[in-house]
């Protein structure tokens, strides 16, 4: 089982739409949650930190379920730019500094 | 802005070639990784350096070693490269461990 899981996807959603991507982990010890994006051909850029009362970054809103050991990242009014992969990350501590990558969502925005 | 920058986008070697990546960030982080991404399994994480000198194996260590002579860079070093080290790789770098700055990739074809 991978630590870290996602919906592959691709999800394909009109401009101005909402949309929600899940991910799940394994280890009930992990500590800190991140969605990370990457951009065709690019590399991954922080997104946005995911705490326990979940947060709020403009259109973008992240939670924490730790009970579930699941992660979500919720977009709305969906925008041409927003097309990218979305990487659920996770850091478990056990001393080290290392993240832990899921191997992404594709969300693509049509006109 | 953090700067984290590889020796090449593209690099085109032959088995049991030696092959040598270089990664350089600007903002004296003590943290530096190289991952490797391929399709379907996301970034894995090959080994990690928390201090010059310093390293500890990731998940996918084997057929890979690094040195971290200076704190600004960190070199992963295939010693005879294999055409399933065919992949994307990524250097990162951080500070506290938790928001990881990357590079943008070098893309390794081992033929």
């Amino acid at each position: 089982r991978k630590e870290v899981e996602q919906d592959p996807g691709p999800f394909n959603v009109p401009e101005g739409a909402t949309v929600a991507f899940n991910c799940t982990y394994s280890n009930s010890a992990s500590q800190s949650f991140f969605w990370y994006r990457q951009d065709c051909r690019k590399e991954p850029k922080l997104l946005m930190s995911v705490y326990s009362s979940g947060n709020e970054d403009g259109r973008f809103t992240a939670q924490l379920n730790r009970a579930s050991q699941y992660i979500s990242l919720l977009i709305r009014d969906s925008k041409l730019s927003d097309s990218a992969t979305y990487l659920c990350v996770v850091n478990i501590n056990t001393g080290r500094r290392a993240l832990t990558f899921g191997s992404g969502t594709r969300l693509q925005v049509q006109p | 802005d953090v700067k984290v920058t590889q020796s090449s986008r593209y690099l085109v070697k032959r088995t049991g070639e030696k092959v040598f990546l270089e990664c350089v960030q600007d903002m004296d982080h003590e943290n530096m990784f190289w991952y490797r991404q391929d399709p379907g399994l996301g970034l894995r994480l090959i080994y990690f350096s928390y201090d010059v000198k310093m390293k500890e194996k990731g998940d996918i260590p084997e057929g890979y070693s690094v040195s971290r002579e200076k704190k600004e860079r960190f070199s992963l070093i295939l010693e005879s490269a294999s055409t399933n080290q065919t992949s994307m790789y990524l250097c990162a770098s951080s500070l506290l461990g938790i928001e990881q700055f990357f590079g943008p990739g070098t893309r390794l074809t081992v033929l």
